[in-house]
């Protein structure tokens, strides 16, 4: 069974740029989130999505957006840079499916240094 | 919104010692509770949840948690810390209203001396 993987591992970019980030879901499950999760922080929530449409989302502007594919695998994109959006992004999956539904699994991360 | 608070951002304690990592909820409606650990420049690993039935929950690694509706609470434990144990710890909740969404804690990084 694959986990949840995702890609790049670090990304460095300048104020004002645009980033994708990339996850793959773990085999079987069908729902993504999104956490950012700054310097000594707890994870917060971005959005999720489930059959390629957002399905609930955090306190975060328009310029980060997402996508969902049919394959279940996930982009988050954020415009506009700004030095705040510095982080680990991470990625979780869960199964509709499974019980309980609130139970996610998450990937490494991505490591996002805005300069 | 349900949230978690999380007492005490720095835990020391002896190997061997007792492991005791606090975490008390805010819901109004019975909540699924977690825990996640997290090693240095590594994503997040489930060590536990509760969601219904049995109020003492075992999970990975020798770690256990209780959860107390009447205390709103939903402490970590651990009988006996390794110097492996090390690691930030994340107490969170689950937001139905948010399509399944995790709240976290502010995390509490456990520090295990020899």
């Amino acid at each position: 069974e694959t986990g949840v993987t995702q890609s790049p591992t670090h990304l460095i970019k300048t104020r004002g740029q645009q980033v994708t980030l990339r996850c793959s879901s773990q085999s079987g499950h069908n729902t993504v989130s999104w956490y950012q999760q700054a310097l000594g922080q707890g994870p917060q929530f971005i959005f999720q999505y489930y059959r390629e449409e957002e399905n609930g989302r955090g306190n975060f502007p328009p310029r980060f957006s997402g996508l969902q594919f049919p394959n279940y695998s996930s982009e988050l994109n954020v415009n506009a840079l700004e030095l705040d959006d510095s982080a680990l992004y991470l990625c979780a999956s869960s199964s509709t499916a499974a019980s309980p539904r609130h139970e996610q699994f998450f990937g490494p991360g991505t490591r996002l240094t805005v300069l | 919104a349900q949230s978690v608070t999380q007492l005490g951002s720095h835990v020391s304690v002896s190997e061997g010692a007792l492991v005791l990592l606090r975490c008390n909820y805010s819901s109004s409606v019975p909540p699924y509770l977690f825990w996640y650990v997290q090693y240095p420049n590594q994503g997040l690993q489930l060590l536990l949840k509760y969601t219904t039935g049995a109020t003492l929950v075992k999970g990975i690694n020798g770690f256990e948690a209780e959860f107390k509706k009447s205390e709103t609470s939903f402490h970590l434990t651990k009988p006996s810390a390794h110097m492996s144990d090390a690691a930030e710890y994340f107490c969170a909740v689950s937001d139905g209203d948010s399509g399944y969404a995790l709240n976290f804690g502010k995390g509490t990084s456990l520090l295990v001396t020899p």
